[in-house]
């Protein structure tokens, strides 16, 4: 059974950090594309971050960019999530989410529970 | 950056054909995937490459994409399908969804 479990959310301060960790399993975690979705409670979904199976190509979007740092150690199934210099507009639930392995495939077939940030003072 | 833009709202009477629309400047030209999002919940993939259905998805649910429209259309609507149905593409080297489209059926 594939799953994704995110932990390492909670309060954290305008300016400060935290960071998201997602364990995998019930997958051959290295073969797998990884991203980040956050969506503010009650709101749309906005992509983060991606990053490929080896890790040797790495996106994020612009809101987050020069801030977060998405990494992964395939040897432990995991993929990570750090925030730096936090802001009021990053809170958000943070889902890690895979992507389809097909090499045309650009869905997000599987998503984890998601993980609550609150960036408040 | 690019966008994509799906109507707020959407109403069905149960048993009839549901259709939520996803526009973007030739998004005919990428994949476009389809989720559904109940409330608490996580989303769901219920379309991907345009048309496909994942493994559990009815076949009541179906997808195009051509042009600047992708559309997601539910055939025989049930209240179990009620939710936020959100589009999703990749432009370049970015993700973007739509504003996603709350789904009733009444």
């Amino acid at each position: 059974e594939v799953q994704l479990v995110e932990s390492g959310g909670g309060l954290a301060q305008p300016g400060g950090s935290l960071r998201l960790s997602c364990a995998a399993s019930g997958f051959t975690f290295s073969s797998y594309e990884m991203n980040w979705v956050r969506q503010t409670p009650g709101k749309g979904l906005e992509w983060v971050s991606y990053m490929s199976g080896s890790g040797n190509t790495i996106y994020y979007a612009d809101s987050v960019k020069g801030r977060f740092t998405i990494s992964r150690d395939n040897a432990k199934n995991s993929l990570y999530l750090q925030m730096n210099s936090l802001r009021a507009e990053d809170t958000a639930i943070y889902y890690c989410v895979r992507e389809g392995i097909a090499a045309t495939d650009t869905s997000f077939d599987f998503w984890g529970q998601g993980t609550l940030v609150t960036v408040s003072s | 950056s690019y966008e994509l833009t799906q109507p707020p709202s959407v109403s069905v009477s149960p048993g009839q054909t549901a259709s939520i629309t996803c526009s973007g400047d030739k998004l005919g030209d990428k994949y476009a995937s389809w989720y559904r999002q109940k409330p608490g919940q996580s989303p769901v993939l219920v379309i991907y490459e345009d048309t496909k259905r994942p493994s559990g998805i009815p076949e009541r649910f179906s997808g195009s994409n051509s042009g600047n429209t992708a559309t997601l259309t539910i055939s025989a609507t049930q209240p179990m399908d009620e939710g936020d149905y959100y589009c999703q593409a990749w432009d370049s080297s970015a993700v973007v969804f739509g504003g996603g489209t709350k789904l009733t059926v009444l």
